[in-house]
């Protein structure tokens, strides 16, 4: 199994350039997240989804889109990019069925707007 | 005041050193968490509490509910133990909350 993985791992953009951020993971989860996280911070929740088809409002939603059309993937968007979204971001995922709220990360994606 | 809470923010310690690091929270809780952040590298889960106390190798977590607080160990530290250590908690709604982490440097 690969677990959560994330592509790409490394973008820079432009001011106002649009992207989108791909996490998949094959441990059919039914939750899945997206975290940035900036120097001196802890770990903060842009969105998150509790199944196919759903998403919800994290912490930080503004600037940001997301969508879980297929169980295993979750995409963030970001259509309009500006320098204060320079960070990186996690994807995770996790199967409260089975009773545990552990939550297993992707390797990250870094990302620069200039 | 942030509702998780670690200390110290930065550690620097000789091989073999005896470490710890702690979190304290204001919320209730679920369960707690420690992770391990690498230079570069994702996250990965080192332990999962809900009371008393876990131990993997060199690692030991303990957790006191009452006082609403954990530490993390690490006995007979090594270089390769170099990284961000942070604390989450997760309230039930499997959301977590995170501390801001501390940075472990180990010197050989």
């Amino acid at each position: 199994n690969a677990g959560v993985t994330q592509t790409p791992k490394f973008r820079v953009l432009k001011t106002g350039q649009s992207m989108t951020l791909l996490c998949a993971q094959d441990m059919n989860h039914e939750y899945m997240y997206w975290y940035r996280q900036d120097p001196g911070m802890g770990l903060r929740l842009i969105h998150y989804s509790v199944g196919e088809g759903t998403t919800a409002k994290g912490e930080v939603p503004d600037g940001y889109n997301v969508s879980r059309l297929k169980k295993q993937n979750f995409l963030l968007g970001l259509e309009s990019a500006a320098p204060s979204q320079t960070s990186v971001y996690f994807c995770a995922s996790s199967y409260p069925e089975q009773g545990s709220d552990e939550q297993f990360f992707g390797p990250g994606t870094r990302l620069t707007v200039l | 005041k942030n509702e998780v809470e670690q200390s110290p923010q930065n550690l620097t310690a000789q091989e073999g050193e005896f470490i710890t690091i702690n979190c304290s929270y204001s919320v209730g809780i679920s369960a707690l968490h420690w992770l391990q952040q690498h230079p570069g590298g994702g996250i990965v889960s080192l332990f999962m509490l809900s009371s008393g106390k876990k131990k993997h190798g060199r690692l030991i977590a303990t957790i006191n509910i009452q006082e609403k607080h954990s530490s993390l160990h690490i006995t007979a530290s090594h270089p390769r133990d170099s990284a961000v250590y942070i604390c989450a908690v997760g309230g039930g709604t499997y959301k977590y909350i995170f501390g801001t982490g501390t940075r472990l440097k180990v010197l050989a």
